[in-house]
């Protein structure tokens, strides 16, 4: 069974970019890697998801090797708004093995 | 518009007491979760549903059961609440309509509850 592990901090700077890893040492075939952002006093809200190679949508890009045993969510230009905690998912759907495994967040703190 | 929303908001109560935290949902979403949030311990799932009338347990089950008697609402009861079952609790929902788990959660805000 898959298990997830991200840092649990991180500092940078408005206008860098941000790279955040999660490993997931044990994913299976059928895993799919999913992250989401949670803001203080909020529920966490979707970001990108993946299978393997690289996704891009509109705020964040997802690189997932060939291996899949990690992925990196990239936050491009980073701005005040995007400290928060950001989850790493990793979705089990096989069969009667269904499993969602959390990792539990890296907290992203942006600087002025 | 659609959204999903979390009733009560704070809630405190006393060790023995049976509890309700309601969950309601107007995306006509198949899927339905409650987790809890804790610090240290990150999103943990405690039932999920795919259906009405379908229930499953999820990783934390002990001391909570749920409800599936319509595509809305997921509610989650407290038996017999424990002080360890001071959490902030999430409820979400998601589309799937062929039990799968990958498609995106739309989390609701969130109940935060004190056990005495």
């Amino acid at each position: 069974l898959a298990k997830t592990t991200q840092p649990i901090s991180m500092d940078s700077y408005e206008g860098q970019e941000v790279n955040i890893t999660c490993s997931h040492n044990n994913i299976a075939t059928n895993d799919y890697i999913t992250w989401y952002q949670q803001f203080p006093s909020q529920g966490p809200r979707f970001i990108i998801q993946g299978y393997k190679t690289k996704v891009t949508n509109e705020v964040a890009s997802l690189f997932i090797p060939a291996d899949r045993k990690s992925s990196t969510l990239s936050l491009p230009r980073v701005s005040l708004s995007d400290t928060a905690v950001y989850y790493c998912l990793v979705v089990t759907n096989a069969g009667n093995n269904r499993k969602l495994i959390w990792g539990l967040g890296t907290s992203l703190a942006v600087n002025p | 518009d659609a959204e999903i929303t979390q009733s009560p908001r704070h809630k405190i109560t006393e060790t023995g007491r049976q509890v309700t935290l309601a969950c309601h949902q107007t995306w006509n979403h198949n899927n339905m979760f409650w987790y809890r949030q804790d610090l240290g311990h990150g999103l943990r799932l405690i039932h999920y549903s795919y259906g009405v009338h379908d229930t499953n347990k999820g990783e934390v089950s002990d001391g909570y059961s749920v409800s599936r008697s319509n595509t809305e609402d997921l509610p989650l009861t407290l038996e017999s609440a424990a002080s360890s079952q001071t959490s902030v609790y999430f409820c979400a929902s998601s589309e799937s309509i062929s039990l799968k788990l990958t498609d995106t959660q739309y989390f609701g805000p969130g109940t935060r509850l004190t056990v005495l």
